[in-house]
């Protein structure tokens, strides 16, 4: 079945600082990824997606790239800020899935001054 | 934008009790709406799939009688904890699909905990 599987935490950063979350995945067929964050109290929020390989999601300054080769989708921000702090959860979305998700476990970050 | 809420946001039972918790969405027609459970540092499970009008869809392994589902209408799905028990003790999260929304779009609520004693 459909697996995620992504780097534990919490990530502790400074500002400015670059951030990778790592994400790798277990698909059949060609799945669609997505992260999502969580911020303190509120729900999950569609943060970037990507629907085929080689596609990169970006938004807010966050990049992640569909690599069907590594079978990766990697969340990369080149300068987090402290409003950055939150839970990434990486998931992805099968073939023909109909919007079921497969998540993974959720990465916190936390950006300190 | 599109808002799910949900509620109670945590709520406290005895064993034996059941649970209610709703999903709505505020300012949009949800078609179909899914509800997660999720335990600590673990990553969130999908329980059902609620189309409104019908019944829901369990994934394997989920009770369909212990974990009670209702989507009465296009913005309410709720979850009804049955005979609740610690063990199902966790924090439940509900999204919803917007009816006009392409595939793979979803909003999710803060998500309910739930604490049996």
């Amino acid at each position: 079945g459909n697996s995620v599987t992504q780097m534990e935490g919490p990530v502790t950063l400074s500002e400015e600082a670059f951030l990778t979350i790592n994400c790798t995945y277990t698909a059949t067929g060609y799945p669609s990824l997505f992260w999502y964050v969580q911020y303190p109290g509120e729900g999950l929020q569609l943060l970037l997606k990507a629907t085929k390989a080689d596609d990169k999601g970006s938004n807010k300054g966050f990049e992640a790239t569909y690599r069907k080769e590594t079978t990766s989708f990697h969340l990369e921000k080149g300068s987090v800020q402290v409003s950055d702090s939150a839970v990434y959860f990486c998931a992805l979305s099968g073939t023909g899935g109909g919007n079921k998700l497969t998540f993974g476990t959720g990465t916190q970050l936390k950006v300190e001054l | 934008g599109a808002v799910v809420s949900q509620h109670p946001s945590w709520v406290i039972c005895k064993s034996g009790t059941s649970v209610k918790i709703e999903c709505r969405s505020l300012d949009f027609q949800a078609t179909t709406m899914f509800w997660y459970r999720q335990f600590p540092k673990q990553s969130l499970m999908l329980m059902a799939t609620s189309n409104e009008g019908s019944k829901a869809t369990y994934e394997q392994g989920v009770e369909k009688d212990k974990f009670l589902i209702n989507h009465a209408s296009l913005t309410l799905s709720t979850l009804t904890v049955t005979s609740a028990h610690p063990e199902d003790s966790s924090f439940y999260i509900c999204s919803a699909r917007e009816r006009t929304s392409g595939a793979n779009v979803l909003t999710f609520g803060a998500g309910s905990r739930l604490t049996v004693l």
